[in-house]
Formats: C-alpha cells, structure tokens, sequence
C-alpha cells in the first residue's frame, strides 16, 4: 500500500537549469496538490488538480509548471530554476467526498545553486 | 495575506505535561479545521479536524478546542509523550468551489522532553 509516492527524493540544481518532479498515487484518489514547505512560513499551494487533465494555480504559482495526463500521476515542472525555489516540495491527494484528508508523500528536497 | 496566523513557533514541554497551540483565522467562510503532524523526514499527516458547528473535539490525547466568535481554535495534548514531538500545523479550508484547498498555519515545532 504505498499511498503517495514522490520522486526524486533529493536533487540539487544550478541556475537555469529545468527539471519535473513526478508525484504518484495510487488510491484513485481525484484530487492531487502540490506545495512547497519553508522555514516559517508552513505550507503553501502552488498549483492543485480536481481531476485529469485539469490543473489549476494556488497561492504560488509564479516559475512552476504542472500536468495531470494520467489520474495516478501529477507532475510539477521548473522551466528555469531559480535559488528562491530551493525548498522541500511536496504532493498530496485526496478523494472527492466530504472531509476526506489530504494524503500527502514524503517530499522532494530541491536545492537550487 | 496571511489566512490563519499560528502561534507558538516553538513549544518545549515535559513528559506529561499540555502543551497547547493556537491559530487565529480572519475569514469566516472557511468551513473545516484540520491539524496535521509532521514528524522529519516525513509528510504531514492528518491528527484531528473540527468543523464550525462545534466547540470541542476529542480523539485520545488530543483536543480541539474552536471559538467560532473569536475566530480562534487550539490544539490541546493531554499526557504528552517524547514520541509526541514533531512539528504540527493547523489548517484552514475554503469550500467545494475552491477544490476544497487547504491554507496552512506556519507551524510549531514540539519537543517532548521524557
């Protein structure tokens, strides 16, 4: 029963450089979130999914890009790394009923130099 | 714009003892209140939610406790354990015709000393 499956766990990046992070779940559930965590300043959404082939922008979209092609799969791109998004980032999912949690993975830790 | 303001930022207490965590929130169109407890290394994890039509929930150790005319609500540990430490955040949340998104708090750090 793996839940949320994130990866990389870890990567570490230059300026200008892109890369995707893939985050997978397997509970069918519809609804997928993407955030980034910061000393300080909790969790904040940057882009979220009600379903496939939809996507939508939260908090902090700016520099992000994402894709839902497949319901199991929600894929969070950086065109150009910056420094300012080094951070830990991670993805949650979550089934469309009433009250249900977000179930979220275990992050990816991104360092941008 | 900060949605739910969280406090302490940090919070050391000994075995047995309540430690205690508050979040104050402005909108009053939010309609569900989780914390969630992260331990490291790890991802949040759903502890307790209450929503508006109640002034207190309780699942073993853990009480919220929520104000709805001070727009405040509280996280209470009843006989906290050193395996209670983690970093909790509370959380706000919008309605259906915002997919239901979470605002977090900023966190508190809690230690448990045995």
């Amino acid at each position: 029963n793996a839940g949320v499956t994130q990866t990389p766990k870890f990567r570490v990046l230059k300026t200008g450089q892109s890369m995707t992070l893939l985050c997978a779940q397997d509970m069918n559930h519809e609804y997928m979130y993407w955030y980034r965590q910061d000393p300080g300043m909790g969790l904040r959404l940057i882009h979220y999914s009600v379903g496939e082939g939809t996507t939508a922008k939260g908090e902090v979209p700016d520099g992000y890009n994402v894709s839902r092609l497949k319901k199991q799969n929600f894929l969070l791109g950086l065109e150009s790394a910056a420094p300012s998004q080094t951070s830990v980032y991670f993805c949650a999912s979550r089934e469309d009923r009433t009250n249900q949690p977000q179930h979220f993975g275990d992050g990816t830790r991104l360092s941008i130099l | 714009q900060q949605q739910v303001k969280q406090s302490p930022q940090s919070l050391i207490v000994q075995k047995g003892g309540i430690p205690i965590i508050n979040c104050a929130y402005e909108n009053t169109a939010f309609d569900y209140f989780p914390w969630y407890q992260q331990f490291p290394g790890k991802g949040p994890a759903l502890l307790i939610a209450i929503r508006p039509d109640v002034s207190e929930k309780k699942e073993g150790r853990f009480t919220i406790s929520f104000n709805k005319s001070a727009k405040q609500f509280s996280l209470h540990i009843m006989d906290s354990q050193p395996g209670d430490s983690a970093t909790y955040f509370c959380a706000v949340r919008r309605g259906l015709l915002s997919a239901r998104q979470l605002t977090f708090g900023s966190g508190t750090q809690l230690t448990v000393l045995p």
